[in-house]
């Protein structure tokens, strides 16, 4: 089945403490890219992927990282998370820039 | 900068009406436009997308309309089902950033039996 999978689904964590939040895809997608979603904020763009090795700044970018070493993955990490980025986090994928982006299921993420 | 608006932020209908969600964006410098679907606690599922070219686009009982020049699109969803209860999202990409994607905050809908 095509689809995008995120893990954990759920994680709950302290203050500092590294974390990496795996984003998978089996569709042989290009582009790649991380979203926060916040109540009253709405969805907005970490970082995005636009093919292995490629990676680049979306809006809120600050204290997160990537990379994409092969095709399939782009895991996103929070080198010391604070509680500012508790949030629910989704990965999508797309054939290329410009087409249409599957989401993942969604990570929740809480940081004490 | 891109400012995505989706007005109402809420919507209650009686099932059978059609539903009519508005997306307003200000740079008419679009690549693509595309909407999406969201139920509570999932991911969003892509609906329809259309190309800056295009002025609509069609999916069974969907249709989306979109006028660059006013900055705007509409997503038009015929005879609506207690099933079509969920929050709808539109999301612009502009063309000199390719690779970002800007989203409005979205309509909560409600389809009442």
């Amino acid at each position: 089945e095509a689809q995008v999978t995120q893990n954990p689904r759920y994680l709950i964590t302290v203050t500092g403490k590294k974390l990496t939040v795996t984003c998978s895809q089996n569709m042989n997608h290009e582009y790649m890219s991380w979203y926060r979603q916040d109540p009253g904020l709405g969805l907005r763009q970490i970082y995005y992927s636009m093919n292995v090795e490629v990676t680049d700044k979306g809006d809120v970018p600050e204290g997160y990282k990537v990379s994409r070493k092969e095709k399939r993955n782009f895991p996103l990490i929070l080198e010391s998370p604070s509680p500012n980025q508790t949030s629910l986090y989704f990965c999508a994928s797309s054939l290329s820039v410009t087409d249409t982006q599957y989401f993942g299921p969604g990570t929740r993420l809480t940081v004490l | 900068k891109q400012e995505v608006t989706q007005i109402p932020a809420a919507l209650s209908v009686p099932e059978g009406e059609n539903l009519v969600l508005n997306c307003s964006f200000t740079d008419s410098a679009i690549y693509n436009l595309q909407w999406f679907r969201q139920d509570p606690g999932k991911g969003l599922t892509s609906l329809l997308l259309i190309q800056s070219s295009q002025r609509e686009q069609t999916s069974g009982r969907l249709n989306a309309s979109l006028d660059k020049s006013s900055g705007r699109s509409t997503l038009y969803i015929a005879a609506s089902q207690p099933g079509d209860s969920a929050t709808y999202l539109c999301a612009v990409r502009t063309t000199d950033s390719w690779g970002k994607l800007q989203f409005g905050a979205g309509t909560q809908v409600v389809v009442t039996p």
